[in-house]
């Protein structure tokens, strides 16, 4: 079975900081990975995903992740963080060979301070 | 483009009602999705299109809860006899050929569902 964790409730960062949301995962097979972020009263955007290859990925916004696959982690990372960024974070998982199903994680709240 | 939007934004209903929430995927994308987020938790699958046809349903939780797709583009999610427990927020996503790779799923702005 699937599964993600965010073992963090919520992250604070200062503006210009560099941030890091972590994110583990559980799939039998191999994993396609993606971050999608969500604003108040708005719906899930995508962020960026891992399917092959390079294990950092570059997405939206500025956004990267690193796949590592012995850690079995996908961290979300920003080198300089914006007061923009403060949304709620979902790392989610599928596997490669088991249909089209997300797993979502809970989510990580960031804040970002000015 | 369009998105994909979801009709109603909002839906309050009284216990033992039925409801139906309605999703418009992207246009030409062949897979829908339902999924259900409770608050503080991540969203939860509920239910999976490719076309006309309910490719992966493992994620409803009962016979309560049943998805149509009839045209293979706007789904409606339809709830019988609606408990207090059902209150969430229901997203809907659409991507282009999921047979085909690893597409990232476009989500909507969701339906809110209280049940009182």
């Amino acid at each position: 079975a699937q599964s993600v964790a965010q073992p963090e409730d919520q992250v604070n960062v200062a503006e210009g900081n560099p941030l890091t949301v972590k994110c583990t995962y559980s799939v039998s097979g191999n994993p396609y990975l993606f971050w999608y972020v969500q604003y108040p009263n708005r719906g899930l955007q995508f962020l960026l995903k891992y399917i092959t290859g390079d294990n950092l990925v570059k997405g939206s916004y500025g956004f990267e992740a690193e796949f590592n696959k012995s850690q079995t982690s996908f961290h979300l990372k920003k080198p300089s963080a914006l007061v923009s960024d403060s949304a709620l974070y979902f790392c989610a998982v599928r596997d490669m060979e088991y249909g089209n199903k997300l797993v979502f994680g809970a989510g990580t709240i960031l804040r970002v301070k000015s | 483009g369009a998105g994909v939007s979801q009709t109603p934004s909002n839906k309050v209903t009284e216990k033992g009602k039925y409801v139906e929430l309605r999703c418009d995927p992207i246009s030409g994308h062949t897979a829908l999705y339902w999924y259900r987020q409770s608050l503080g938790q991540g969203p939860e699958f509920l239910i999976y299109f490719q076309g006309t046809g309910a490719a992966d349903d493992s994620g409803l939780p009962n016979d309560r809860f049943f998805a149509v797709r009839p045209e293979g583009s706007v789904s409606t999610l339809k709830i019988q006899r609606t408990e207090r427990g059902d209150s969430a927020v229901y997203l809907c996503a659409s991507s282009p050929r999921p047979l085909r790779g690893p597409d990232e799923q476009f989500f909507g702005p969701g339906t809110r569902l209280t049940v009182l």
